[in-house]
């Protein structure tokens, strides 16, 4: 089966541009989840869907970031425009349901690199 | 609000040894805790989560964790360090219901010394 499959692995960007970040759950898991994670860090949460609804959006810095799920299966996380200190690791996670007491997948990231 | 320490962002044993991550945990009502496991350029895995049962826990490659709740402790252990153990190891914390998240620590580097 495959896991959590994410989309680029590496990103360098120059600041003020534009960057979006993909992610496929795993088949049939209806919550997703994207997570930040600065160097040295945990990760933190920044959104949490359950099929196609933001349910947990409140760590989202909604001037330059944006998500989407349209069809409740993958999803996409867009910055605009990216600053300097938004270089980070980018993660996003599955689970069956959207209690944390259900495993969260994660998958490898993405390294986002602002210049 | 909860939140976890992780004590130590660095810690070296050699192969053969007991490896033992600290990490101690605030929270209001009876926690969920896990330990999730990151190897270079992976995402997290669960290692194990105590989720109010059995106060021992025990998780994947010979790890295990137990619950402490008078030291507010949740330290991962395993017997023998192997190699192929070393990563990044994070403990986290929940308050178990439907609509909670899960706070991560800050993690702890495990180095392990042939």
């Amino acid at each position: 089966e495959a896991g959590v499959v994410q989309s680029p692995r590496y990103k360098i960007i120059e600041k003020k541009q534009p960057v979006a970040f993909w992610c496929n759950p795993i088949s049939g898991h209806n919550t997703l989840y994207w997570y930040l994670q600065n160097l040295g860090q945990g990760p933190e949460l920044l959104i949490r869907y359950e099929n196609e609804e933001a349910v947990d959006d409140s760590q989202l810095p909604k001037d330059r970031f944006s998500a989407e799920r349209l069809k409740g299966v993958d999803s996409t996380l867009k910055i605009q425009p990216a600053e300097l200190g938004d270089s980070a690791v980018y993660l996003c996670a599955s689970s069956e349901g959207g209690g944390s007491y259900n495993e969260q997948f994660f998958g490898p990231g993405t390294r986002l690199t602002v210049l | 609000a909860q939140s976890v320490t992780q004590l130590g962002s660095h810690v070296s044993v050699s192969e053969g040894a007991l490896v033992l991550l600290r990490c101690n945990y605030s929270s209001s009502v009876p926690p969920y805790l896990f330990w999730y496991v990151q190897y270079p350029n992976q995402g997290l895995q669960l290692l194990l989560k105590y989720t109010s049962a059995a106060t021992l826990v025990k998780g994947i490659n010979g790890f295990e964790a137990e619950f402490k709740k008078s030291e507010t402790s949740f330290h991962l252990t395993k017997p023998s360090a192997h190699m192929s153990d070393a990563a990044e190891y994070f403990c986290a914390v929940s308050d178990g219901s439907s609509a909670s998240k899960i706070i991560f620590g800050s993690g702890t580097r495990l180095s392990i010394r042939p």
